[in-house]
């Protein structure tokens, strides 16, 4: 089974430039979430989506972020514009379902440096 | 909002167990998972608890639970240099199965 696949890697911008993110979920995972993790600290929920519909976006600074996930499989997160503070790297998780049981399988995920 | 806490740092030597501590504050967590995460890479499950279990083993894995006071133990037996890692702490919080992670703890093991 393959893991989830996230692209790219490494992304390095000027501040007030445009990026976005791509993740492709473990095939069947019904959940996807966006986590930004800021060096030295634990992931933050960005976004949460069941299938094709958001169940919590009560984190994402909506101001410049925005998350989609189109037909319920993958998903891209843009950031426009790019703030200094937002060099993180940014990972992707899916899960089965809903349920705590399940194992929230992590993407390599996307470096991101603002210069 | 919730909160998960753990120390920065644990240095052991080579062969010693490991115990990293984590404290939350979400009472109504369902499930606690500790992660690991090593340089460049995403995060892997270790394992899990659910909230009415106060001990769980998983080969050289223990890990202990006391709802009580909000505290999570993660146990490594014979701790090897290929175990140094950033392990996390989470918490499920109550239904929504949405992560609440610690800030991690940087495990050195020492040869």
């Amino acid at each position: 089974e393959a893991g989830v696949a996230q692209s790219p890697r490494y992304k390095i911008i000027e501040k007030r430039q445009s990026v976005a993110f791509w993740c492709n979920p473990i095939s069947g995972h019904a959940t996807l979430y966006w986590y930004q993790q800021i060096l030295g600290q634990g992931p933050k929920l960005l976004i949460q989506f069941q299938n094709n519909g958001v169940v919590d976006d009560s984190q994402l600074p909506k101001d410049r972020f925005s998350a989609e996930r189109l037909k319920g499989v993958d998903s891209t997160l843009k950031i426009q514009p790019a703030k200094l503070e937002d060099s993180a790297v940014y990972l992707c998780a899916s899960i089965r379902g809903a349920t705590g049981g399940d194992t929230q399988y992590f993407g390599p995920g996307t470096r991101l440096t603002v210069l | 909002g919730e909160d998960v806490e753990q120390s920065l740092f644990l240095s052991v030597r080579e062969g010693d167990s490991s115990v990293i501590n984590c404290t939350y504050t979400d009472s109504s967590s369902t499930y606690l998972y500790w992660y690991k995460q090593e340089p460049g890479a995403g995060l892997q499950l270790l394992t899990y608890i659910f909230s009415n279990m106060d001990m769980k083993q998983d080969q050289r894995l223990t890990v202990l639970l006391n709802k009580k006071d909000k505290h999570l133990s993660l146990r490594i037996a014979d701790t090897q240099t290929g175990d140094s890692a950033i392990y996390f702490c989470a918490d499920s919080g109550a239904g929504s199965y949405q992560l609440t992670f610690g800030k991690g703890t940087k495990l050195s093991v020492i040869p």
